[in-house]
């Protein structure tokens, strides 16, 4: 079973410019959500992806956008980067509707820095 | 706000020791509880999961436990060994939503010593 894989590991990108996050869903998950993890803290959910539409969305402005696509991989935009867009971005995928049978699995996340 | 939360965000035990880690939620609407564990430059990896019409679950070295009444979860691992190392996160769901959008707590640095 081939688990969520996420692309690139680390990212440096400046103040200002946009950047394309890309994810691959576990095989059998069909829905694809994504967090934001500041140091020291917890992951925030920003949104998540289910037969191509957003399905779900956080605390998080429209400058944060997503796809998802047939294949049920997925990229997460960024455009106008903020310095504290700072932060390990994570990739999580499920079976869509299955909140009770299965815990969400995550990818070992991309690093963006803004500086 | 309603949000999940920990009691502890340093825990230091030596090796062979048991473990427990505490999260109190607010939202008494939340169903379904599921622990992290987080290393170091890696993404959370599931360790165990409950729902609310239990108060125990049991896994390879770790229980889960459930008190609803105080809504409080805890994360016990048995004989703690040095690769036990590592965040743990609790974090919670509602389910009955169109979407799966888990609440995180801020985390616990568990530190085993040899």
């Amino acid at each position: 079973e081939t688990g969520v894989t996420q692309s690139p590991t680390h990212l440096i990108k400046t103040r200002g410019q946009q950047v394309t996050l890309r994810c691959s869903s576990q095989s059998g998950h069909n829905t694809v959500s994504w967090y934001q993890q500041a140091l020291g803290q917890g992951p925030q959910f920003i949104f998540q992806y289910y037969r191509e539409e957003e399905n779900g969305r956080g605390n998080f402005p429209p400058r944060f956008s997503g796809l998802q696509f047939p294949n049920y991989s997925s990229e997460l935009n960024v455009n106008a980067l903020e310095l504290d867009d700072s932060a390990l971005y994570l990739c999580a995928s499920s079976r869509h509707g299955d909140s009770l049978n299965s815990p969400l699995h995550f990818g070992n996340g991309t690093r963006l820095t803004v500086t | 706000g309603e949000s999940v939360g920990l009691h502890l965000p340093t825990l230091s035990v030596q090796e062979g020791d048991n473990s427990i880690i505490n999260c109190a939620y607010s939202n008494s609407a939340s169903d379904y509880f599921i622990w992290y564990k987080q290393e170091s430059g890696k993404g959370p990896q599931f360790i165990i999961d409950i729902r609310s019409n239990m108060d125990k679950r049991q896994g390879q070295r770790v229980t889960v436990l459930l008190n609803k009444t105080v809504k409080h979860l805890s994360l016990q691992i048995a004989a703690t060994q040095p690769g036990d190392s590592a965040v743990y996160f609790c974090a919670e769901n509602r389910s009955g939503g169109s979407n799966y959008k888990l609440t995180f707590g801020k985390g616990t640095l568990l530190t085993v010593n040899p």
